[in-house]
């Protein structure tokens, strides 16, 4: 059964404190991407993968860092330098990054900083 | 800003009407992608249409593409309640010089309610 995982569900976590959220596919899929969504709005790309052992930022790095050692997984840690860390975030990978293949989503975690 | 803005916010209809969302965007792209999202899910790949392509259809949807106004339609016909969710279109844009360096950036999203 083929797919892409995310976990956990739910996250919460104090203020200061550094959080790795999991994503693996089991899809063969080179390129992987973490996007953050807020309430009402679209997904902002954080960091993508093209290829195992590299990783691009995305429009809003910045407090986020990846590492991508093994082609289906591709951590994502929130560190406490991100000002505004509540939210909801959603890994995807596709076959290639190119912008012409489909994305394919993970269920997301929702993370909560207090 | 925005590469796609996704036009009306909000859309409510009944079952059975067809449901037209509109996306706008800046640049020139080599394709368009509609993609759907349930309240707290992730989202899910509906079409993609690449830019020498004027209509896609799959199913109920259809998809139409004009490059000289820089916009897309969402079409999607006999509405069902199932058919509630939110619907984003992504557009390619180049994100590092060099081959295979296009990433998707995605709109607000139109929130579709059907009520039975």
């Amino acid at each position: 059964d083929g797919g892409i995982t995310q976990s956990p569900k739910y996250l919460f976590r104090k203020e200061g404190q550094n959080v790795t959220l999991s994503c693996e596919q089991n899809l063969n899929h080179d390129a992987m991407y973490w996007y953050r969504q807020d309430p009402g709005q679209g997904l902002r790309l954080i960091y993508y993968s093209q290829i195992v052992n590299d990783f691009q930022k995305g429009d809003i790095a910045e407090g986020y860092s990846v590492s991508r050692e093994k082609k289906e997984s591709f951590p994502l840690t929130v560190t406490s330098a991100q000002k505004n860390p509540t939210a909801f975030y959603l890994c995807a990978s596709s076959a290639a990054g190119t912008g012409d293949y489909e994305q394919y989503f993970g269920p997301g975690t929702r993370l909560t900083v207090t | 800003s925005q590469q796609g803005e996704e036009d009306p916010q909000a859309l409510s209809i009944q079952e059975g009407e067809n449901a037209t969302m509109n996306c706008s965007y800046k640049t020139s792209i080599n394709n368009l992608q509609w993609y759907r999202q349930n309240s707290g899910r992730g989202l899910v790949h509906l079409i993609l249409i690449r830019s020498n392509e004027r209509e896609k259809h799959s199913g109920r949807l259809r998809v139409t593409l004009d490059t000289s106004k820089k916009s897309s339609s969402l079409l999607i016909t006999a509405s069902r309640a199932a058919d509630t969710a939110s619907y984003f279109c992504a557009t390619d844009v180049l994100k590092r010089s060099g081959a295979g360096s296009y990433q998707l950036t995605f709109g607000k999203g139109t929130k579709l309610s059907v009520i039975p």
